[in-house]
């Protein structure tokens, strides 16, 4: 069965610039929750999402904002990007069954 | 609030030498508790999680963790390391809400 899969890989943006970045959860999997990973520090929630709608949000300002398709996919936008937006951005999919997150590669960004 | 605290920030064993990683959490309840592994540049793979029952807990890998309540600690370790084992190691604790709360890492070196 295949993971989490996202979407690009790396991207390399200006700042104030917008950027959107996908993941596509295991399969049966209907939660999807983001993580911003600075180097050298431990992942910080964002969102999570479940049957499309926002379970839960983390301490980020509102230039941030997420959503989830019917096929469960989901979407993290950024917009006006800063600097310090540059991170890894990870996606994992949970479960109806269990509260274990399964994480994708990530999304390297760096913002210029 | 929940957190997790990693007091290691860099660890160095020689392989084939025992490892113990630390980790304490502060939550109200009984947690979830989790262990993820990051490889450079990768996503986090999940090494072992604990719900309820039985403290010790074994995961991939050959690493095993302990949850004791008294002293809020889920510290992984592993009675033989290999040179494969050199990554991030990543405490984590969740909730019923699913977002999770992860510790800063404890990088792992392992000398030949």
């Amino acid at each position: 069965d295949a993971g989490v899969t996202q979407s690009p890989t790396h991207l390399i943006k200006t700042r104030g610039q917008h950027v959107t970045l996908r993941c596509s959860p295991i399969s049966g999997h209907k939660s999807v929750s983001w993580y911003q990973q600075v180097l050298g520090q431990g992942p910080q929630f964002i969102f999570q999402y479940y049957e499309k709608e926002e379970r839960g949000r983390g301490n980020f300002p509102d230039r941030f904002s997420a959503r989830q398709f019917p096929n469960y996919s989901s979407e993290l936008n950024v917009n006006a990007l800063l600097l310090g937006d540059s991170a890894l951005y990870l996606c994992a999919s949970s479960s109806p069954w269990g509260p274990e997150q399964y994480f994708g590669p990530g999304t390297r960004l760096t913002v210029t | 609030a929940q957190s997790v605290t990693q007091p290691d920030i860099h660890i160095t064993v020689s392989e084939g030498a025992s490892l113990e990683l630390r980790c304490n959490y502060s939550y109200g309840a009984t947690p979830y508790l989790f262990w993820y592994v990051q490889s450079p540049g990768q996503g986090l793979q999940l090494l072992l999680k604990y719900f309820s029952g039985d403290t010790l807990v074994q995961g991939i890998k050959g690493f095993e963790a302990e949850f004791k309540r008294s002293q809020s600690s889920f510290n992984l370790r592993k009675p033989s390391v290999h040179w494969s084992d050199a990554a991030e190691y990543f405490c984590a604790v969740g909730s019923n809400n699913n977002d999770m709360r992860f510790g800063a890492g404890t990088r792992l070196t392992v000398k030949p």
